[in-house]
């Protein structure tokens, strides 16, 4: 079985500066990881996914993720963050064993730009 | 281009009435996914079709909850009847291919409340 952990459900973080939000995740085959964001009252829109190579994953909006296999996380970044920001940001795993397993949505967490 | 499709936004009903929530997935993508997003539950899925077959149902909660997907452009979710534990954000999701490492593209929900 596999399943993800999102330590804060709440960021708060002040315009322009850095922010990190973790993600580690459980399983017992190789994973495939995405970070999805939901704006209010929209759904869930991909940012960034890591299949396989390069662990260090870029994403939309000027957003990337690190894939740490001996930490098993999947913590994702942006140097400097805007108002737009402003969303719940979800990670997921999925088994790489043929990717028929279903996806694992942690519990989100919600970042709020302080402006 | 078109996103995932869905109709009603926003339903209001009273316990025991029927309830039916409409998808049209993005022209091409063969997998079409249901779940329910709750603040205690998070993000469930519910249902997956893969060529508008049926693969797993297993999230389904009881038998008052069905789906379908009568052709490759359409599906519903159906509840009957109602109760209000199933008040909940439901969301249609497509992919290409028939796997979970394909990002998934969500539609904006149905906010769903049953008095």
């Amino acid at each position: 079985a596999q399943s993800v952990t999102q330590l804060d459900s709440q960021v708060p973080v002040f315009e322009e500066a850095p922010v990190e939000l973790r993600c580690n995740y459980s399983s017992s085959v190789s994973v495939y990881l995405f970070w999805y964001v939901q704006y209010p009252n929209q759904g869930l829109q991909l940012l960034l996914k890591y299949l396989s190579g390069s662990t260090l994953v870029k994403g939309i909006n000027g957003f990337e993720a690190e894939f740490n296999k001996s930490q098993t996380s999947f913590h994702l970044r942006k140097p400097s963050v805007h108002i737009s920001d402003t969303a719940e940001y979800f990670c997921a795993v999925t088994g790489s064993n043929f990717g028929n397993e279903k996806l694992t949505f942690g519990t989100g967490t919600r970042l709020t730009i302080i402006p | 281009d078109a996103g995932v499709i869905q109709s009603p936004r926003h339903e209001v009903t009273e316990m025991g009435q029927e309830v039916t929530l409409r998808c049209k997935p993005i022209s091409g993508h063969n997998s079409l996914f249901w779940y329910r997003q709750t603040m205690m539950r998070g993000l469930e899925l519910l249902i997956y079709f893969n060529n508008n077959v049926p693969i797993d149902d297993s999230g389904m909660p009881e038998d008052r909850f069905s789906a379908k997907m009568p052709n490759a452009s359409f599906s519903t979710l159906k509840i009957q009847p109602s109760e209000p534990r199933d008040s909940a954000v439901y969301f249609c999701a497509s992919s290409p291919g028939q796997l979970f490492n394909q990002p998934q593209h969500f539609g904006d929900g149905t906010r769903l409340s049953i008095l």
